[in-house]
């Protein structure tokens, strides 16, 4: 089985803190994703990318940056936390092709203080 | 811009059937699918339908697709308490192969 494994369940820091979140994916998977989720708004893209120092943007990746130097690792940068930025924090990836199915981790709640 | 649309919860009693609606706006979407998250997890693929089925049957569950209304369902049948879940209908679009998601639907079995 795929696993998507991400570093923290939760985390708690304060407004301004840069905080690292990682993921890391078993199974050589291309494609990584990050999504934040929040009740009511759903799923949302915030980056992703389908090789290894390749970054794309997502539709909210404004306070973001994201790292891909190993194929399996994909990490994911608040330079400077901010209290809109609590959320819950969903790493996922893929292999690619037609049905694009997803694999994700098991998130990390986000809380900033 | 690519929407997707879900109602936000649903009420079952144990052993009858649930259908879970969503509706999308990309007319050249060419995969659709189900995802399901259970408690404290992450999203669990369930089903996935290609834009050109009608639909799709897998075990309890039935997946149709209405693409002239641009419409998509999850039936489960014979809903069991394991089944509460939040289900997330995504679509994946045809210009952008990006994945759209919903913004999830939360059912509740009772016992």
């Amino acid at each position: 089985d795929v696993k998507v494994t991400q570093s923290s369940r939760y985390l708690v820091k304060r407004t301004g803190e840069k905080v690292f979140l990682e993921c890391v994916q078993d199974m050589d998977h291309e494609n990584m994703f990050w999504y934040r989720q929040d009740p009511g708004l759903g799923l949302r893209l915030i980056y992703f990318s389908y090789d290894v120092k390749m970054k794309e943007k997502g539709d909210i990746p404004e306070g973001y940056s994201v790292s891909r130097e190993k194929k399996e690792r994909f990490s994911l940068i608040l330079e400077s936390a901010s209290t809109n930025q609590t959320s819950m924090y969903l790493c996922a990836s893929s292999q690619g092709g037609g049905a694009e199915k997803l694999f994700f981790g098991s998130g990390t709640q986000l809380s900033v203080l | 811009g690519e929407d997707v649309e879900q109602s936000l919860f649903l009420s079952v009693r144990e052993g009858d059937s649930s259908v879970i609606n969503c509706t999308y706006t990309d007319s050249s979407s060419t995969y659709l699918y189900w995802y399901k998250q259970e408690p404290g997890a992450g999203l669990q693929l369930l089903t996935y339908i290609f834009s050109n089925m009608d639909m799709k049957q897998d075990q309890r569950l039935t997946v149709l697709l209405n693409k002239k209304d641009k419409h998509l369902s999850l039936r489960i049948a014979d809903t069991q308490t394991g089944d509460s879940a939040i289900y997330f209908c995504a679509e994946r679009g045809g210009a952008t192969n990006k994945l759209i998601f919903g913004t999830g639907t939360l059912l509740a079995v009772q016992p």
